[in-house]
């Protein structure tokens, strides 16, 4: 499984988009990008994940560039409850994928 | 719908003692996975099952460690001796492999809160 590259840490001010970026450049052509988020002292949560399109739902965006070997999570209206570490994590989907998680970024959502 | 559970929250022992983990997963998943997760790190993958069977134990250090999921449903994962370096949180997660399942819901995780195991 391909592997990823994140910032350690993020400052976003409460309000405002927060713009988590991510570099997979050994993606390969069968593999997601997901995203997954920890808050503190709770297990992972699922946020989204993509193929090669970018998509959307309620809690975020993911744009994926078109070569695929980076990626961006958007929290559009960053609260103080999306303090938390966001993993960006490449797999093979459904039966054969695997998670191996990196060590994120941590985002602090400012007030 | 319920979560995933586990239990106990917390378990504080000392090294060479041994020491149990319960999870039961979200109904209906027949996937369930075991994760280590070391203070400042990422969860890292221990074992996986489908339904009572063993996909992934790569990571599992099987000179102390040992999970099962006898029926399928709930799983045990054991350690035995601790030593001072099995000090984690120690993960489950779910997922559901029915076919009528969206996409999304065929491919999320579901994680429980942990197990916070000191070993001293």
């Amino acid at each position: 499984d391909a592997k990823t590259t994140q910032p350690t840490s993020m400052d976003c001010a409460e309000g405002r988009a927060a713009n988590l970026p991510c570099n997979h450049s050994t993606i390969s052509g069968n593999e997601y990008v997901y995203w997954y988020r920890q808050i503190h002292s709770q297990g992972p949560q699922y946020i989204i994940h993509g193929l090669k399109n970018n998509e959307t739902n309620e809690m975020a965006s993911l744009i994926i560039t078109e070569d695929r070997k980076s990626s961006t999570l958007i929290l559009p209206h960053a609260t103080l409850r999306d303090t938390a570490v966001y993993y960006c994590i490449v797999a093979r989907g459904y039966n054969t994928g695997k998670l191996i998680f990196g060590q994120g970024t941590t985002l602090q959502v400012k007030p | 719908e319920a979560g995933v559970a586990q239990s106990p929250r917390y378990k504080i022992i000392e090294k060479r003692q041994s020491v149990a983990f319960w999870c039961n997963p979200i109904s209906g998943h027949a996937t369930l996975y075991w994760y280590q997760q070391i203070l400042g790190q990422g969860p890292k993958l221990l074992i996986q099952f489908q339904n009572n069977g063993v996909v992934d134990d790569s990571q599992l250090p099987k000179d102390r460690f040992s999970a099962e999921r006898l029926k399928g449903v709930d799983s045990t994962l054991k350690i035995q001796p601790a030593k001072l370096e099995d000090s984690a949180v120690y993960l489950c997660a779910s997922r559901t492999s029915r076919s009528g399942s969206g996409g999304v819901e065929r491919e999320t995780q579901y994680f429980g809160p942990g197990t916070r195991l000191l070993v001293l």
